[in-house]
């Protein structure tokens, strides 16, 4: 089945820096990935996703790239703010699995 | 859009009790929804995928006759938690799914506490 890693599982920045988490998967057949924002005591919210047949995608702050030939992808988040603070998730869609697998989450501290 | 509730937020009940959670998906119509658990500090875990009108799968190792779920309509599901022990605490999501290719769209949640 599909596995994903991520890195870091801890990542502080200072306010206005950017921020860059990486995640690799292990099924070719993956076709969809989603980053998702945890706050605490709350559910993922999304915040971007890529699918396979793009290699980059941007929604103001926050990009996303993706590497098929070495299957990874990252999170690139800029000019960091104080609520940018979180857990990030990545995760990866197999067809084939019909299901998310997830990475197991980087806490991002934007300090002000 | 893509709004998913889930009810309630917290709940608090006996050992050996039993106790459910609604996941409502409010904007939209979803032939798929998924249950998960998260522990402190880790990610999500995956325990049951429902489509509407069938029989939902579960993950190896998560207790069919323990975690019922039902997926009557295409905006309701529900995950009853039965005869609930302390190991049970956790706090547990929903997601919601229009079709087989889009977005899970998440729950915010909900905090279970078994005294």
């Amino acid at each position: 089945g599909e596995n994903v890693e991520q890195h870091p599982s801890t990542l502080s920045v200072q306010e206005g820096d950017s921020a860059v988490i990486k995640c690799t998967y292990s099924d070719s057949a993956s076709n969809y990935f989603p980053w998702y924002k945890q706050e605490l005591g709350k559910g993922p919210q999304l915040i971007i996703d890529i699918r396979s047949n793009v290699g980059e995608k941007k929604d103001q702050r926050i990009a996303v790239t993706l590497n098929k030939t070495a299957k990874h992808f990252s999170l690139h988040i800029t000019e960091t703010q104080p609520e940018d603070s979180a857990v990030y998730f990545c995760a990866a869609h197999s067809g084939s699995a019909r299901q998310l697998t997830f990475g197991s989450g980087t806490q991002l501290t934007v300090l002000p | 859009g893509a709004v998913v509730s889930q009810h309630p937020s917290r709940v608090i009940c006996k050992s050996g009790t039993s106790v459910k959670i609604e996941c409502r998906s409010l904007d939209f119509q979803a032939t798929t929804m998924f249950w998960y658990r998260q522990f402190p500090k880790q990610s999500l875990m995956l325990m049951a995928t429902s489509n509407e009108g069938s029989k939902a799968t579960y993950e190896q190792g998560v207790e069919k006759d323990k975690f019922l779920i039902n997926h009557a309509s295409l905006t309701l599901s529900t995950l009853t938690v039965t005869s609930a022990h302390p190991e049970d605490s956790s706090f547990y999501i929903c997601s919601a799914q229009k079709t087989d290719r889009d977005t899970q769209y998440f729950g915010p949640g909900t905090r279970l506490t078994v005294l």
